[in-house]
Parts: structure tokens; C-alpha cells; sequence
């Protein structure tokens, strides 16, 4: 099992800043399967980046995936309202066992 | 646009089998580009991957959850079910139906289209 860490729980930001989320694995994932996506409240997650650095359709560009091998980012290069949410990283490099991390969520 | 929706009981007795569906609109369950999973979640474990289906029948399923469950796809009704056998309280979760791209080797690959949920509540 391919245990996900990420960091920190929770940020507290407004409307224009930055933000770099962490996402560390316990080993490496293997081809960068590693995916990240968006949750808002009472709301299904919803793909953002997938290979640790694709934008999946519909991503906005202030949205990016870096890393490789155990450690991950997703940066938001400038906050807008609708971003607020909870992201989750997920590996499916494990085919047997994909795995999720516990999430960060952004906060106002 | 390919879209999924879960549909089944939103409550269910403790020791029995839980029973969820999941419909497919917009694609076809039998393109050989998807693969078919299922997920939950809880306030306490957070995303927990179930399983994943090919349309062919072949699955991957979450060794904590194995021995508990079992996924079939219906190609005649475009739809993919899940059996979960005897629940317990652990058990009451949202779940979510998904669709998954398949990679270049053909094995499971990232959730790209999600239901929106059911609540499912184990308790008597």
C-alpha cells in the first residue's frame, strides 16, 4: 500500500493569494500516476491534474502539478472565491490499491 | 458528456449486503478506453477506493474490502453494480460511482467523472 501524507490540514488565505499544496507518498509512484482533485462542500471531488502535471479539461491554468517521484505539489498561482475547497491527492500507480491522501483544505 | 449516478437504499440493517448501482449516460459501459470504480467516503477515513471494473469483468478491489464485496457490470442496461456483504456501522458512508480512464497499458487509471453520491446509513 502506497500511503499518502499530505500537508499542511488546513490553510487559511483570501482571494488573490498563492498557495502550494504537499502531497508525500510513503514510496515512489511509479510513471508520476499520481492525480489531484477539488472537493466543495455536499459535492462529488472533481479531477484537476492527473500524471502529477496534466490539467485535466476544464482545469484553470492558475492551477499546476510538479514532482516526481514521492513528493508532489499542486500550486494555485492566485486564489479565486470558487476555490476554496478541500484537494485530495491519489495514486493509481498501484493498480491493486489505489490510495488517497487525507486532504487540505483551503480556507477563507 | 459521459455521466454516472448512483441509485439504491440509503439504509441498510447491520450483517446484511449493501446493493448499489451505478448508470452510465453519455458513453457506452462497454468502451474498451474506461474502466468503472467505485468509492467512499466518511468524515473519519476520509477517500476510501473500493474497487474498479473493466466492462470484460476483470476488477481490482481494496484487500480490506475484499472478501466483502463484489462488482458486476450490465452491458445490456449500461450500468455496474456493487455488493457489499455483511455491514456493519463502518460501513455507512457516501459512495460514489466513477469512471476512470484506462492508460496506455490498459490497466485503471484516474477518476475522471464522478457521481454525485449516496448516503448510505448502516443501522437497524
Amino acid at each position: 500500500e502506497i500511503v499518502l501524507t499530505q500537508s499542511p490540514e488546513t490553510l487559511s488565505l483570501s482571494p488573490g493569494e498563492g498557495v502550494t499544496l504537499s502531497c508525500r507518498a510513503s514510496r515512489t509512484v511509479t510513471s508520476n500516476y499520481l492525480a489531484w482533485y477539488q472537493q466543495k462542500g455536499g459535492q462529488a471531488p472533481r479531477l484537476l491534474i492527473y500524471d502529477a502535471s496534466r490539467r485535466a479539461t476544464g482545469t484553470p491554468d492558475r492551477f499546476s502539478g510538479s514532482g516526481s517521484g514521492t513528493d508532489f505539489t499542486l500550486t494555485i498561482s492566485r486564489l479565486e472565491p470558487e476555490d476554496f475547497a478541500v484537494y485530495y491527492c491519489q495514486q493509481y500507480a498501484s493498480t491493486a490499491f489505489f490510495t488517497f491522501g487525507p486532504g487540505t483544505k483551503v480556507d477563507i | 458528456q459521459l455521466q454516472v449516478q448512483e441509485s439504491g437504499p440509503g439504509l441498510v440493517r447491520p450483517s446484511e449486503t449493501l446493493s448499489l448501482t451505478c448508470t452510465v449516460s453519455g458513453g457506452s459501459i462497454n468502451n474498451a478506453l474506461y474502466y468503472w470504480g467505485w468509492v467512499r467516503q466518511t468524515p473519519e477515513k476520509g477517500l476510501e477506493w473500493i474497487g474498479n471494473i473493466y466492462h470484460s469483468g476483470s476488477s481490482y478491489c481494496n484487500p480490506s474490502l475484499k472478501t466483502r464485496v463484489t462488482m458486476s457490470t450490465d452491458p445490456s442496461n449500461n450500468r455496474f453494480s456493487l455488493q457489499l456483504t455483511s455491514v456493519t456501522a463502518a460501513d455507512s458512508a457516501v459512495y460514489y460511482c466513477a469512471q476512470l480512464a484506462s492508460n496506455p497499458r490498459g490497466r485503471p487509471y484516474y477518476f475522471n467523472s464522478w457521481g454525485q453520491g449516496t448516503l448510505v446509513t448502516v443501522s437497524t
